[in-house]
């Protein structure tokens, strides 16, 4: 079966400060696109950052950022200058060229930011 | 932007009733989803559709239908109701260009619960 495994159901970070969500996956496919997921409190899910497998150099869009290790199967988000806003379940998720877009997700990380 | 949209924020419903979740896209998306979520479990694939009248099985299909008659709406059904279905349910709709590196839009999710 094709996973995603998130290890930290929660984590905390102090505003302003870094912080690491990790996430590792299992697919046997070669050709496959990454993606991290927000949901605020507010419930609406939201694209935080992508990659794709094929390309070594990591994603960034602006404070988010990922460390990708494809030997690893490894695909995490880092967070900088942390803020208030960025409190959320943070789902890490993976879709291959196989199928018709169909994705599989982690079980979540809840980040609580504190001031 | 994509906007997704699902009738009801907050659903209930009693045992053994046959239960719709309609949701509507604006952007003209070929692909669209079902989602299950459920703390501790992230999001499971119930159905999916790639384009009208088209329907496939996710993770998860027992006990729900689907209805794709438009290529905008997808509808969820529970033929059934059972209290085991009391779940956040989310809606997301995707592009078919290069379709499996395209992120998928998501509803605000509909929160069903089964008395």
């Amino acid at each position: 079966a094709q996973t995603v495994t998130q290890s930290q159901p929660e984590m905390s970070v102090q505003e302003a400060e870094t912080v690491t969500l990790s996430c590792t996956y299992d697919t046997s496919e070669s050709d496959y696109y990454l993606f991290w997921y927000k949901q605020p409190p507010s419930r609406q899910m939201i694209l935080v950052i992508r990659q794709e497998a094929y390309k070594q150099q990591n994603a960034t869009e602006n404070r988010f950022s990922v460390n990708f290790q494809k030997a690893a199967k490894s695909f995490s988000l880092k967070i900088s200058d942390s803020q208030l806003g960025d409190a959320a379940m943070y789902f890490c998720a993976y879709t291959t060229s196989s199928y018709n877009n169909d994705m599989r997700f982690g079980a979540g990380t809840r980040l609580t930011v504190k001031p | 932007d994509v906007k997704v949209t699902q009738s009801s924020r907050y659903l209930v419903k009693r045992t053994g009733e046959k239960v719709f979740l309609e949701c509507v896209q604006d952007m003209d998306h070929e692909n669209m989803f079902w989602y299950r979520q459920d703390p501790g479990l992230g999001l499971r694939l119930i159905y999916f559709s790639y384009d009208v009248k088209m329907k496939e099985k996710g993770d998860i299909p027992e006990g729900y239908s689907v209805s794709r008659e438009k290529k905008e709406r997808f509808s969820l059904i529970l033929e059934s109701a059972s209290t085991n279905q009391t779940s956040m349910y989310l809606c997301a709709s995707s592009s078919e260009q290069n379709y499996s590196n395209q992120p998928q839009h998501f509803g605000d999710g509909t929160r069903l619960s089964i008395l």
